[in-house]
Formats: structure tokens, C-alpha cells, sequence
């Protein structure tokens, strides 16, 4: 059972668009949305996160939207560029665990 | 303040042999997990120790995987007679316990082929 689900699975993106990449999750207990972006060889890195008393969360040039009602929520990278190019895990926090979607491989067009 | 770190970061084993995964949490984390990676998949969750606690080992394969945190030294995932399936990238994350400490932060990852 895929408790995290993430859509697309490849996205590619022209420099300066705005990439968006989709999660919904199924258990209502998830108190955290985590995003981590991971380039080639490297481990994961937290990207962004949100709690879900929130519906939006902005830093810089990456986006989170956040739906409870609808158990969903979107990363948007505004002005994409080519070093974004990189694969984009969400993540749904419960105690303590972790819960990973099967990610994104984003590559944006120079 | 030194980020997680894992060691190595290739290992080759032949099927058969034995492989041993180490990672140092971040300074201050008392919270280890271990994620296993497949070429073009996602991070699966494997398991989730505290210090001297295997507090959820859910995704571990029942047989010949193992994992501990000793109170002193490294976090150690512990593969007994590898077989090639075993070939994946195994991640290692650290947290911090406390108030709103969920962030988790991964190491470089272990990179284990059997041959």
C-alpha cells in the first residue's frame, strides 16, 4: 500500500517555466510535508517543508501548496533552471517515520 | 558541526559474503533511519532506531537484514550472505528529538554492488 503518492514521475521543463510536482496521501495522521531533492550520487536534502495548519509556503523560488480537505499538496519551482534539474521526493512525516513518494526526475531545458 | 556521515561509499561484496553499513549521526541526533535506494526508485523506508532501540523496523526484510545503534559508535546495517537483489544505494538519515524536530538530514549513502 503507497501511502504517498507523487505524480509525475519525469518532468521536463523549459528554463524560466514553472515546474509543478503533485503528492497526495491517505493517512490523516501525517503531521509534516517535507520535500527533499537529491542530485546524482547524493544523498536527499530538505528542500522545504510545511505543516497542515498551513496552506501555502513560500521560500525563494520553491513553492509549497497544501490541501487537507483533498490530502494533497504540490511543490512549484518558479523560474526554473537548469541547475534544478534533479530528482524531487515528497515525504509525509508520522511518528518519527518518514514516508517517501517514488519521485520526480526533473529536468529542465537550458 | 559535521553532517551524517556513512562509510563506505562503495562497498562490493560477492553473493554470499557479508556487508556492514556504518553511519555517525549529526551531533546532538539521536535518531537514526535507514532508507534503501533502487536504480530509478524511490527511498524505501527500512528501519528506525533510537540509541540501544530498534524502535521500528517495519520495512527490514525478515531474514539475514539487521540494525543497531549502540549506546557508543556508529549506527550499523548489517547484510548476511548478499545476494545480487541486495545491490542498491542505502541511505542513512539523522534527527534530532524534540519540539518540532522532524527535520531529517541524509548521509551520502553506501553504495553496495554484489557481484
Amino acid at each position: 500500500q503507497q501511502q504517498v503518492k507523487q505524480s509525475p514521475q519525469s518532468l521536463i521543463v523549459q528554463k524560466g517555466g514553472i515546474s509543478i510536482i503533485n503528492c497526495a496521501y491517505e493517512n490523516t495522521a501525517f503531521d509534516y510535508f517535507p520535500w527533499y531533492q537529491q542530485f546524482p550520487g547524493k544523498g536527499p536534502a530538505l528542500l522545504i517543508a510545511i505543516r497542515p495548519d498551513v496552506s501555502e509556503k513560500k521560500e525563494g523560488r520553491f513553492t509549497i501548496s497544501f490541501n487537507k480537505s483533498a490530502k494533497q499538496f504540490s511543490l512549484h519551482i518558479m523560474d526554473s533552471q537548469p541547475g534544478d534539474s534533479a530528482t524531487y521526493f515528497c515525504a509525509a512525516n508520522r511518528d518519527d517515520k518518514i514516508i517517501f513518494g517514488k519521485g520526480t526526475r526533473l529536468h529542465i531545458l537550458p | 558541526n559535521a553532517g551524517v556521515m556513512q562509510n563506505p561509499r562503495h562497498l562490493v561484496r560477492r553473493r554470499g559474503q557479508e556487508a556492514r553499513l556504518r553511519c555517525s549521526p549529526m551531533k546532538g541526533h539521536s535518531h537514526v533511519y535507514w532508507y534503501r535506494q533502487l536504480p530509478e526508485e524511490g527511498l524505501k523506508f527500512m528501519v528506525y532506531l533510537q540509541k540501544e532501540n530498534i524502535i521500528d523496523e517495519s520495512g527490514m526484510p525478515k531474514e539475514r537484514f539487521s540494525a543497531e545503534f549502540p549506546k557508543e559508535g556508529p549506527s550499523i546495517l548489517r547484510i548476511q550472505q548478499v545476494v545480487r537483489g541486495d545491490s542498491a544505494a542505502y541511505f542513512c538519515a539523522s534527527s534530532q528529538q524534540g519540539e518540532g524536530a522532524t527535520e531529517a538530514f541524509f548521509g551520502q549513502g553506501t553504495r553496495l554492488t554484489v557481484v
